[in-house]
């Protein structure tokens, strides 16, 4: 069956534009994760979906960030005015339910802002 | 603070070698301890989630010990082979009431021919 997708897998912003990332979870899977990687360091926590519910986002850095879930499948990460610090690699992932099951991950967006 | 620390940051193994990795993660309220395997220009991929102290997972050549009380697991890959070249990251998740999950920089292992 098909595996997290993202697109698109590169985009390049001008700073100050705005982004939206795109993630399509394996159908079926309750829980959606957000993760952003910075070169050289683990994926670092940014929310958390069950269904469109988002229950956890302590890990978005500022207010110019934002996701939904609207009908409880695909997500869209937002980033308004991005800045040269969003450059990072946006991960998506999502598991059959909650933080005890294995998370599939997405090939990641590859956000570079000049 | 929660923190993950893997060590060591990188490793260089001959084929044939076995190796072992080792993450550290905050002894209390711990909930799931993952690790995942990431080859280059792929996606990260789920080896194990392990939830109970003392739990040992095996996968083909790669095992995984979880110890809770004093905050470890190790990650053991028998009889390395150049297809185990990639980079290895633990996760761990508390028990604090959200959904985050903590990774690790990663332990990147390099397999020689």
């Amino acid at each position: 069956g098909a595996g997290v997708s993202q697109s698109p897998r590169y985009k390049v912003a001008k700073r100050g534009q705005d982004v939206a990332l795109r993630c399509d979870p394996i159908s079926g899977h309750v829980s959606l994760f957000w993760y952003q990687q910075a070169l050289g360091q683990g994926p670092e926590f940014l929310t958390y979906f069950q269904n469109e519910a988002q229950l956890d986002k302590s890990g978005l850095p500022s207010d110019r960030f934002f996701a939904e879930r609207p009908e409880g499948s695909v997500s869209t990460l937002k980033i308004q005015r991005t800045q040269q610090e969003d450059s990072a690699v946006y991960l998506c992932a999502s598991s059959l339910e909650g933080t005890y099951n294995e998370q599939f991950f997405g090939p990641g967006t590859r956000l570079t802002v000049l | 603070i929660l923190n993950v620390e893997q060590s060591p940051q990188s490793l260089h193994v001959q084929e044939g070698d076995s190796t072992n990795f080792t993450c550290s993660f905050p002894s209390s309220n711990f909930y799931a301890l993952h690790w995942y395997r990431w080859e280059t220009a792929k996606s990260p991929e789920a080896l194990f989630v392990m939830t109970l102290n003392g739990d040992e997972k095996k996968k083909g050549r790669i095992s995984a010990t979880l110890n809770t009380k004093e905050g470890y697991s190790y990650l053991y890959i028998k009889g390395s082979q150049p297809e185990d070249s990639a980079t290895y990251l633990c996760a761990f998740t508390p028990n604090t009431g959200g959904f985050k999950t903590i990774f690790g920089a990663g332990t990147r292992l390099f397999v020689k021919a």
